[in-house]
């Protein structure tokens, strides 16, 4: 039980095009989903946290513009890094924590991640 | 600001051959720590979430232990497939991670 998945699992882009990665519970629902980066050798760092019907909320640093959230449904998230850049390149993870608005279950279920090259 | 300090940074073990993992921490309000384990080119696995101070979980070779300043991932007669990177990470509003111990086990 608690799946998440990834698609792609690896993509690679020419600088200045939009990139779109998916992230799905497969077999639970979420109202709260994250997206992560990890560089080479460095631990994980949270990007923002996107929650069903509403806004995602973004971490200090990171650009809303250049990273776009959808959390569409109560098992899919998107991210979008539009006009991507080399230094986009990294490994892009996402999480989801089962349960609905109320719950107290807080345990983040990691997806297989997304490497991203922009060349 | 949350911290998690994880030691050492990187393990080598024999096969057989116990130790533990240490993750200190500070955080007001902690409301869990979490244990994942990391294979290269993966996401995290989710292993161990610890609530209160004295708290222990096992898991086949594997025993999480929490105080009010650190964990403790104790591993017991390691195999070459415990062989990964070992992320402890504290939450308040979100998760904090520390930057992990790369553990290796030789056959």
């Amino acid at each position: 039980g608690a799946v998440v998945s990834q698609h792609p699992s690896w993509v690679i882009c020419k600088s200045g095009t939009s990139v779109k990665i998916e992230c799905r519970s497969l077999d639970f629902q979420a109202t709260t989903m994250f997206w992560y980066r990890q560089f080479p050798k460095q631990s994980l760092m949270l990007m923002a946290t996107s929650n069903e019907g509403s806004k995602a909320t973004y971490e200090q640093g990171v650009e809303k513009d250049k990273f776009l959230i959808n959390h569409a449904s109560l098992t899919l998230s998107t991210l979008t890094v539009t006009s991507a850049h080399p230094e986009d390149s990294s490994f892009y993870i996402c999480s989801a924590v089962p349960g609905l608005a109320g719950d107290h279950t807080d345990t983040q279920y990691f997806g297989p991640g997304t490497r991203l090259t922009v060349l | 600001e949350d911290q998690v300090t994880q030691s050492p940074e990187a393990l080598r073990l024999q096969e057989g051959e116990s130790s533990s993992l240490n993750c200190s921490y500070t955080v007001s309000g902690l409301r869990g720590l979490f244990w994942y384990r990391q294979d290269p080119g993966k996401g995290p696995e989710f292993l161990f979430t610890l609530y209160s101070a004295g708290e222990e979980k096992e898991k086949e070779r594997l025993k999480a232990t929490l105080t009010k300043k650190e964990s403790f991932l104790h591993i017991t007669a390691p195999k070459p497939e415990d062989s990964a990177t070992y992320l402890c990470a504290v939450q308040r509003r979100q998760l904090t991670f520390g930057s992990g111990t790369q553990l290796t086990v030789l056959p």
